[in-house]
C-alpha cells in the first residue's frame, strides 16, 4: 500500500496571506490527523478528522481549519498567516480513531 | 484530558550500551501505547506498540514495558547503533472512547544521541 502523501512539500508564504495544505492518508483508512512541529518542539495537536466531521480540536486560533472529504483526503487552511505559522505540519492516518497512525512526510511551511 | 510527559529531554549513551525512556499519563482509562522515532529531516515512525491487555513486548533489540498501576511505560534500546540516534515519542489514547480521549497524546520527545 502506498503511504500517507502531503503535498505541496515546501511552501514560502508572506505574512497576511492563506495556505491550504493536502493530505492523502494511506487506503482504506478514515482517521487523519494534523499536527505542527517548530524546530525544538513535540508535535502539537491541530485537529483530528474522521467520516468527515471534525472530531477533536487542539488549541490553535481559529485562523487553523481543516476538512476532510468522501475519500478521506484531508485539507488544512491557515489563513492571515503570522511569522510564528512557520513549521512542519504533519498529518497522519490511522485506520480508526485512536488506532496507530502513520505520518506522512509533512509539509515544510516559511512565513515570511 | 489525557496529559503525557516524557524523561529524558534528551540521552546520550555509548554505543552498545542500553537506553531507557520513560513516559507516564493522567488518564487510567487510557489502553493504547505507542512509540514513534523520528529521525532529522524525516516522519515520525511507528517502532513499537503495546496495548493494556499486556506487560511487555519485545521486537529485536526493542522493548516496551507498561505498569497500569503506577500509570508510565518506558521503552527500553538495547545494544544501541548509532543508527538508532533520533527523536523518540511517546503518546497515550483509550481505544474504546468516543470522545477526545481516542485522541493520540504524544510526550514531548526525546533526543537519544549514540556515541560511536
Amino acid at each position: 500500500k502506498a503511504g500517507v502523501t502531503q503535498t505541496p512539500r515546501y511552501l514560502i508564504k508572506t505574512r497576511g496571506q492563506q495556505v491550504t495544505l493536502s493530505c492523502s492518508p494511506i487506503s482504506g483508512h478514515r482517521s487523519v490527523s494534523w499536527y505542527q512541529q517548530t524546530p525544538g518542539q513535540g508535535l502539537q495537536f491541530l485537529f483530528e478528522y474522521f467520516s468527515e466531521t471534525q472530531r477533536n480540536k487542539g488549541n490553535f486560533p481559529g485562523r487553523f481549519s481543516g476538512r476532510q472529504f468522501s475519500n478521506s483526503r484531508s485539507e488544512m487552511n491557515v489563513s492571515t498567516l503570522e511569522l510564528g505559522d512557520s513549521a512542519l505540519y504533519l498529518c497522519a492516518s490511522s485506520i480508526d480513531r485512536g488506532r496507530e497512525q502513520y505520518f506522512g512526510p509533512g509539509t515544510r511551511l516559511t512565513v515570511t | 484530558g489525557e496529559n503525557v510527559e516524557q524523561h529524558p529531554s534528551t540521552l546520550s549513551v555509548q554505543e552498545g550500551d542500553s537506553a531507557v525512556i520513560k513516559c507516564t499519563y493522567s488518564d487510567s482509562a487510557s489502553n493504547y501505547f505507542p512509540w514513534y522515532k523520528q529521525e532529522l529531516g524525516k516522519r515520525p515512525q511507528l517502532i513499537i506498540d503495546i496495548r493494556s491487555n499486556v506487560g511487555e513486548k519485545k521486537d529485536q533489540r526493542i522493548a516496551v514495558t507498561l505498569n497500569k498501576t503506577a500509570k508510565h511505560f518506558s521503552l527500553h534500546i538495547t545494544e544501541t547503533q548509532p543508527e538508532d540516534s533520533a527523536v523518540y515519542f511517546c503518546a497515550a489514547s483509550n481505544e474504546r472512547s468516543s470522545g477526545s480521549a481516542r485522541q493520540l497524546t504524544f510526550g514531548s520527545g526525546t533526543q537519544l544521541t549514540v556515541l560511536p
